[in-house]
């Protein structure tokens, strides 16, 4: 059975530090894995998925298979970063239902 | 404007009633989604349609219905049966098989007293 786990549900740096946003997967065949985001009084919006290795808005997720973590990163983090942060997985081939993480609430600090 | 709308944003029921969330598109999209979003839980998919006359059920769909009889819409009914209606309700869409970004509306926040 496919899983997304979301460690931290709440997370805090300061503007400027580096950011890493955990998420860990559970799911027998090749997954795709995907970051999105809801900012304040707004939509979820898909932020990154890990079939592009793009960089958007300073982040970047890798996707390791060996230890199955899709960590989301960004060396210097920014204000408006403060966002809701949600972990998700597509699993089989065909299908194009996501499972998501419980989310990760990212402050950053001023 | 081209979009996914949700209404009505707050909805509040008695106990016993069933309710009706609304759920229209107009991006064209094959696929639609319903998904509940409770505090500490994340995303929990209801049910979800991939095209028109079709749904499947999603993890948790014991206590919901829907159905699929126009591409724009798809509507969700929270029946009386379901045992904790409560919540926070997301409609999402996308262009159909292997279209992994869902592009999501802005949500039902039901009560039920």
């Amino acid at each position: 059975a496919q899983r997304v786990t979301q460690p931290e549900k709440l997370l805090s740096v300061f503007k400027g530090a580096p950011v890493e946003l955990k998420c860990n997967y559970s799911y027998s065949g090749s997954p795709e894995l995907f970051w999105y985001v809801q900012y304040s009084r707004q939509r979820l919006q898909l932020l990154l998925r890990h079939i592009s290795r793009e960089s958007i808005k300073g982040f970047t997720a890798d996707l390791n298979k060996g230890e199955t973590s899709f960590h989301l990163k960004k060396p210097f983090a920014q204000e408006e970063d403060s966002a809701m942060y949600y972990c998700a997985l597509s699993g089989s081939a065909g299908a194009n239902n996501l499972f998501f993480g419980t989310g990760t609430r990212l402050t950053v600090i001023p | 404007d081209g979009g996914i709308t949700q209404s009505p944003k707050y909805l509040f029921r008695k106990e016993g009633q069933n309710v009706t969330l609304s759920c229209e598109q107009n991006l064209n999209h094959d696929a639609m989604y319903w998904y509940r979003q409770d505090p500490g839980q994340g995303l929990r998919l209801i049910y979800y349609s991939q095209i028109v006359n079709d749904f499947q059920k999603g993890d948790i769909a014991e206590g919901y219905s829907v159905s699929r009889e126009k591409k724009e819409s798809f509507p969700l009914t929270v029946t009386s049966a379901q045992k904790n209606p409560t919540a926070f309700y997301l409609c999402a869409s996308s262009t159909g098989p292997l279209a992994y970004e869902q592009y999501f509306g802005p949500g039902t926040r039901l009560t039920v007293t």
